[in-house]
């Protein structure tokens, strides 16, 4: 079985400061990790994807993210918030091999202050 | 231009009177999916398929049916709709080429009275 936790339903930031948007999984077996965005009454946007390759992961809007096996997790990360990032945030995680499924976590609705 | 279609958008309706919400997809994706989503419980997957004739359940199939007769189309049937079914549904299409990054339908806003 696998699963995603967000931690923090809620981050708030200042205009210019860094984003750090928390994700941890469960796998039993190697994961396909992603992040998603939906900004309001929007669909979901792909932001970025770790797919067993480099574990540094950039992603579009300079957003990025480590894929970190020891600590399962698969923090995002931005340098500089901009107004423009409000949104909620939605990392997802797949099964490798025949297991297609993809399991979403309850989501990160990020703020930024002005 | 690639992109995965969902019809109605928006649609109010009565407990019990059956509906059908569309989803195609124009990239010749063999997996399709569909979700729900709720405040505070992010995407649920409610019934997904391998390829043509090739369904399953997921999370919470309850209350649902869905096929998959053609590779592009992918609809989600509510028999009997109610209350609790009111929800924002998205459904999604993927492929093998693409690791399996599921592409995204803009979302159906369903209201049940």
């Amino acid at each position: 079985a696998q699963s995603v936790t967000q931690l923090g339903s809620h981050v708030s930031v200042s205009e210019g400061a860094l984003v750090l948007l928390r994700c941890n999984y469960s796998s039993s077996v190697p994961p396909y990790l992603f992040w998603y965005v939906q900004y309001p009454n929007q669909g979901l946007q792909l932001l970025l994807k770790y797919t067993s390759a480099a574990t540094l992961v950039k992603g579009i809007n300079g957003f990025e993210a480590e894929f970190k096996k020891s600590e399962t997790s698969f923090h995002l990360t931005k340098p500089s918030a901009h107004m423009s990032d409000a949104a909620e945030y939605f990392c997802a995680v797949r099964g490798g091999g025949s297991n297609y499924k993809l399991t979403f976590g309850k989501g990160t609705l990020l703020t930024v202050n002005p | 231009e690639a992109q995965v279609t969902q019809n109605p958008r928006y649609l109010i309706t009565v407990t019990g009177k059956k509906l059908t919400v569309t989803c195609s997809q124009n990239m010749n994706h063999e997996y399709m999916s569909w979700y729900r989503q709720d405040p505070g419980l992010g995407l649920r997957q409610i019934y997904y398929s391998m390829n043509v004739e090739v369904t399953d359940k997921g999370d919470v199939p309850e209350g649902y049916k869905v096929s998959r007769k053609e590779k592009r189309n992918f609809p989600l049937i509510l028999e009997s709709p109610s209350p609790n079914q009111t929800s924002l549904y998205f459904c999604a299409s993927s492929s093998l080429e693409t690791n399996y990054e599921q592409y995204f339908g803009p979302g159906t806003r369903l209201t049940v009275t």
